[in-house]
């Protein structure tokens, strides 16, 4: 069955510091690798994907994320954090049935410290 | 263009009442997805839906749950007899196609609480 763990609950990092998400999948086949931000009481906004090709993809807000399939992983990187990108972030598979069905991590939440 | 609309934003029901969540999905998408949140874990899948058919309903429980999305209007997520293990926030997605090349957007989400 797929699944996605995001082993860090909780990270703190001070503005302008750079920024690592960790995220690990399970899936048979080719994964559809995608990052969301959730800001506090509001739904989720895409902020990278990937489908193939170059295992470097950049996103919006300054964010990118490198697929590497030895390691079934897909971290998230920012070279200077800013306040504004405290939120909780999701990493998810997506799974192909019969539509765009996706299956989330549980999340790793970041505060910034000014 | 609006973005996905969900309502009411913040939901409180005794246990035993029922529950209806609307989903308006952004104009032009006939594709509505809905997930659950619980507390401290990630979203979930529950049901997808196109207009007046229901095509993966996998993530549904069982009971007391149900959904729709008819000809015109909103979609609506049902909870009959509501536990307070229903409390949770549920999203709402739209596309206009079930492809991966296109994006899917969330609402803001309904926060339902349980007493």
């Amino acid at each position: 069955a797929q699944s996605v763990t995001q082993p860090d609950i909780h990270i703190t990092v001070s503005e302008g510091a750079s920024l690592e998400l960790r995220c690990n999948y399970s899936y048979g086949a080719t994964p559809y690798l995608f990052w969301y931000v959730q800001s506090p009481g509001q739904g989720l906004q895409l902020l990278l994907k990937y489908f193939s090709g170059d295992t470097l993809v950049q996103g919006i807000k300054g964010f990118e994320a490198e697929f590497k399939r030895s390691q079934s992983s897909f971290n998230l990187r920012k070279p200077s954090v800013h306040w504004s990108d405290a939120a909780e972030y999701f990493c998810a598979v997506g799974v192909h049935n019969y539509g765009q069905n996706f299956v989330f991590g549980p999340g790793t939440r970041l505060s910034v410290l000014p | 263009n609006a973005g996905v609309m969900q309502n009411p934003r913040h939901l409180v029901r005794r246990r035993g009442q029922e529950a209806r969540l609307r989903c308006s999905p952004m104009k032009g998408h006939s594709h509505v997805y809905w997930y659950r949140q619980l507390p401290e874990e990630g979203l979930k899948f529950m049901v997808y839906l196109q207009k007046e058919n229901i095509i993966d309903e996998s993530g549904m429980p069982k009971e007391r749950f149900s959904a729709e999305f008819p000809k015109e209007g909103p979609s609506i997520l049902r909870i009959q007899q509501v536990v307070r293990g229903d409390s949770a926030a549920y999203f709402c997605a739209s596309s206009p196609l079930a492809s991966w090349d296109n994006e899917q957007f969330f609402g803001p989400g309904t926060r339902l609480t349980v007493l």
